[in-house]
């Protein structure tokens, strides 16, 4: 059954530098999505992406963050200098249209230090 | 983002049915109503999803109320893998139809 990859499993990184994390949704689908959940805390939404634009995003998606569909395959979320509050589980997730529904990857653990 | 209200948890036996339930007073006419669980330490997975109509499919059943103002997700036979955090989403399908989560009812499986 396909399934979202998500790389690397777990990233610890210093404040201040920048991360990319890796996705790469079901090969037909054409939404995409980032969404974090600090440990403990409820999943929140964070920026959707269609047709190699970005379609919507939260008041979390400021100018540190940005996101690229590099190759038709990937899709990455990247945080330009990261803060401590950063830490957060990050869950990549696709779907196929509209009315389908959405699955997520495994999340990359980022850990900011 | 419409709202949902849910218990914070709930225990069932093992192989016994489970009704979770869901209240969405101020649903509107396009809201559909989806239900996503997030087992430990993995991502969101999509349970199911109604409009009007009950709804089954190979994972759980949903009871729609008549007045769409709340909801039920049944799950017939209550394994230990069920034990996760179950979430209610109201979302129309329009444009991205990004989910909202809330915090969810964290089911507890009793062997």
């Amino acid at each position: 059954e396909p399934e979202v990859t998500q790389t690397p499993s777990h990233q610890v990184t210093q404040m201040g530098q920048e991360v990319i994390l890796r996705c790469v949704p079901i090969s037909n689908h054409l939404y995409f999505y980032w969404y974090r959940q600090i440990l403990g805390q409820k999943v929140e939404f964070l920026v959707s992406f269609y047709n190699n634009e970005i379609s919507e995003k939260s008041e979390i998606f400021d100018d540190q963050f940005s996101v690229e569909r590099p190759d038709g395959s990937n899709f990455t979320l990247k945080i330009r200098s990261t803060k401590l509050e950063d830490s957060a589980m990050y869950f990549c997730a696709s779907r196929l249209g509209r009315a389908n529904e959405q699955f997520f990857g495994p999340g990359t653990r980022l850990t900011v230090l | 983002d419409a709202k949902t209200t849910q218990p914070n948890s709930m225990e069932s036996n093992e192989e016994e049915p489970v009704h979770l339930p869901c209240n969405h007073s101020t649903i509107s006419g396009t809201d559909y109503i989806h239900w996503y669980r997030q087992l430990p330490s993995q991502g969101p997975e999509y349970v199911i999803h109604g409009l009007t109509s009950n709804v089954n499919n190979r994972m759980a059943s949903l009871a729609i109320a008549e007045d769409r103002k709340s909801s039920t997700l049944i799950l017939h036979r209550a394994t230990l893998r069920d034990a996760a955090v179950y979430y209610c989403i109201l979302g129309t399908q329009t444009g991205a139809n990004n989910l909202f989560f809330g915090t969810g009812t964290r089911l507890t499986v009793i062997p």
